[in-house]
């Protein structure tokens, strides 16, 4: 059963087109991530938030946006697509508890900008 | 920095070897995870361990919260294990090693 869902795993998109890559959680987690992964420099974060209509930088946001209306979904925004967001990007959620912590990933999505 | 180091980075084993990967963190976690990453990139999340020892099929996972160490084993390796494995840790967020490439030649 599928409990992080990113809206599509492979997109092809072309320079200066706006981006959306979505992400939908159905476990009422409150945190929420975006990475991307690339070869020799694994997964860096991008944006994470911690509840609705809050969002944090990571080590990486230039050049993205986020958006979070709902706790549910998370999206990642490329204003204005460039070739070197060519990247797997990756959806996480997690819920800390007390006692422990729930977390799953997505399944990612592979981007290309022609 | 790497908060997560795997070893080795690449791995090579014969069909039915027993094969380990090794993961050392720095940071303090919450819980740790193995995830799978096949040619083609689809990711999927193998285990989420915070204590002791999971095992699913042949794969085992095992933690050890004072060393700050895991390892993933696979009995009996079969070609279809060729993948990428990627150590992740959660803390306040995610952190992640850069993944173990292994190779099963039947």
């Amino acid at each position: 059963d599928v409990k992080v869902t990113q809206s599509s795993r492979y997109l092809v998109k072309r320079t200066g087109e706006k981006v959306f890559l979505e992400c939908v959680q159905d476990m009422d987690h409150e945190n929420m991530f975006w990475y991307r992964q690339d070869p020799g420099l694994g997964l860096r974060l991008i944006y994470f938030s911690y509840d609705v209509k809050m969002k944090e930088k990571g080590d990486i946001p230039e050049g993205y946006s986020v958006s979070r209306e709902k706790k549910e979904r998370f999206s990642l925004i490329l204003e204005s697509a460039s070739t070197n967001q060519t990247s797997m990007y990756l959806c996480a959620s997690s819920l800390w508890n007390r006692d422990s912590i729930e977390a799953f990933f997505g399944q990612g999505t592979r981007l290309t900008v022609v | 920095k790497n908060e997560v180091e795997q070893s080795p980075q690449n791995l090579t084993a014969q069909e039915g070897e027993f094969i380990t990967i090794n993961c050392s963190y720095s940071v303090g976690i919450s819980a740790l995870h193995w995830l799978q990453q096949h040619p083609g990139g689809g990711i999927v999340s193998l285990f989420m361990l915070s204590s002791g020892k999971k095992k699913h099929g042949r794969l085992i996972a095992t933690i050890n919260i004072q060393e700050k160490h895991s390892s993933l084993h696979i009995t009996a390796s079969h070609p279809r294990d060729s993948a990428v494995y990627i150590c992740a840790v959660t803390g306040n967020q995610f952190y992640f090693g850069t993944g173990t490439s292994l190779t099963v030649i039947p």
